[in-house]
């Protein structure tokens, strides 16, 4: 199947800093990337949808101006944690998608969130 | 509402099969996937089923029936390795993915 790089894998901060995150469709195109948050023991929760050249869709109750997505090509997008908190601290996961609506999400290996 | 339901958790024996089910509402539906995750990794694909019947990948097949919102996904030949939480998630009428909370099985010896 197609391969999703996700970095860092794991990431120590400090409350106030920011973090990003990237994630990389190494050998498909993506035209669409999600971003997930998952707690433990919890289902994924979608925090935005992003295509290629344009504005992230966000859900809603998901704050913008703190998750700052930029999918500025069609093989890389990017999650960047503003001003971290503790609360912040979670497993982050990407998806990207080969081609039509219906196919298979591929996922990168989530970036662990750890704010201090 | 769009929702997901499917068991919290499920006990099996090595070498035996268990099947999980999965039920859904969605406004539109147009497509069902499952997906393995182990603890602390991603989740991985493992099948996606769009029309009724049964479709069958090795020791793992996947069923469903859009009529009663209802799928399954079936596991043979259980192995250690197999303890995981299967996600299963339906595809709504926007081509939005709503997730299921998974289903955590245990595989003992």
């Amino acid at each position: 199947g197609a391969v999703v790089s996700q970095h860092p894998s794991r990431v120590i901060c400090k409350s106030g800093t920011s973090v990003k995150i990237e994630c990389r469709s190494l050998d498909f195109q993506a035209t669409t990337m999600f971003w997930y948050r998952q707690f433990p023991k919890q289902s994924l929760m979608l925090m935005a949808t992003s295509n290629e050249g344009s504005k992230a869709t966000y859900e809603q109750g998901v704050e913008k101006d703190k998750f700052l997505i930029n999918h500025a090509s069609l093989t890389l997008s990017t999650l960047t944690v503003t001003s971290a908190h503790p609360e912040d601290s979670s497993f982050y996961i990407c998806s990207a998608r080969q081609g039509g609506r219906e196919t298979e999400a591929f996922f990168g290996q989530g970036t662990r969130l750890t704010v201090v | 509402g769009q929702n997901i339901d499917q068991p919290t958790e499920m006990t099996a024996t090595e070498g035996a099969i268990v099947q999980i089910n999965c039920t859904y509402q969605t406004s539109g539906f147009n497509g069902l996937f499952w997906y393995q995750q182990h603890a602390g990794e991603a989740p991985t694909f493992l099948s996606y089923n769009v029309l009724d019947g049964l479709e069958e990948k090795g020791r793992f097949s996947s069923f469903l029936s859009r009529s009663k919102g209802y799928s399954y996904l079936l596991l043979k030949e259980l192995q250690m390795k197999d303890s995981a939480s299967y996600l299963c998630a339906a595809l709504d009428s926007n081509y939005q993915l709503i997730w299921g909370a998974g289903t955590k099985l245990i595989i003992k010896p």
